[in-house]
């Protein structure tokens, strides 16, 4: 059974750092692109960064610059270092499984930033 | 530019059926696009993927009164004999190089 689960989030203050976790399991995961998404409370999902199988990484203009997406293959484990924090960063942010690079096919349960003083 | 579109809202009675639609933007008619359902306090839950010939692949577990078809730059998502624990959020989800791409996401609702 596929599973992911996140952990590491919580509260920061603005212009910290924070580093999330997502443990996989029940599938290779070195042969397969993983993504963060995130989630502001009562909004729509946000695409926030992609890890491919042979280590590229892509992010949105929004990110670019503050976060790092890595994995650890021999750990299965993706990351996501968050850096520079800002208000707006407050969201539960969600771990996924890209099949063949393209659609989402699995998630996590999630993991809330929040970001205040 | 690739955009998504979702209407925000959309409402049916118990055991009707419900046809949500997301449009990609102009030029892009040839995009496949995955659905997801988000229901409440819950993390999302991929669907489908749907291609723009209309094919489609369920994930597991998926009942068979979810399916999907496509026209043109529109892609839908159709459940029949809606049931309460369908009253949830859909996501339409699309991806190119270096890029993912949601709608904005429509909230089902069941009367």
């Amino acid at each position: 059974e596929v599973q992911l689960v996140e952990s590491g989030g919580g509260l920061v203050q603005p212009g910290g750092s924070l580093r999330l976790s997502c443990a996989a399991s029940g599938f290779t995961f070195s042969t397969y692109d993983m993504h963060w998404v995130r989630q502001v409370t009562g909004k729509g999902l946000e695409w926030v960064s992609t890890i491919g199988y042979t280590g590229d990484t892509y992010y949105p203009d929004s990110v670019k610059g503050r976060f790092t997406i890595s994995r650890e293959n021999a750990r299965n484990s993706l990351y996501l270092q968050m850096n520079s924090l800002r208000a707006g960063d407050t969201a539960v942010y969600y771990c996924a499984r890209a099949y063949g690079g393209t659609y989402f096919d699995f998630w996590g349960q999630g993991t809330l930033v929040t970001v205040s003083s | 530019q690739l955009v998504l579109t979702q209407s925000p809202s959309a409402s049916a009675s118990l055991g009707a059926s419900v046809k949500l639609t997301c449009t990609l933007s102009s030029g892009h008619s040839s995009y496949a696009i995955a659905w997801h359902q988000q229901q409440p306090a819950k993390g999302p839950r991929y669907l489908m993927k749907l291609n723009s010939d209309g094919s489609h692949s369920k994930g597991d577990g998926i009942p068979d009164r979810f399916s999907g078809s496509s026209s043109g730059t529109e892609r839908y998502l159709t459940i029949s004999g809606l049931q309460s624990e369908d009253e949830a959020d859909y996501y339409c989800q699309t991806w190119g190089t270096a890029i993912v791409v949601f709608g904005g996401g429509t909230k089902l609702t069941v009367l």
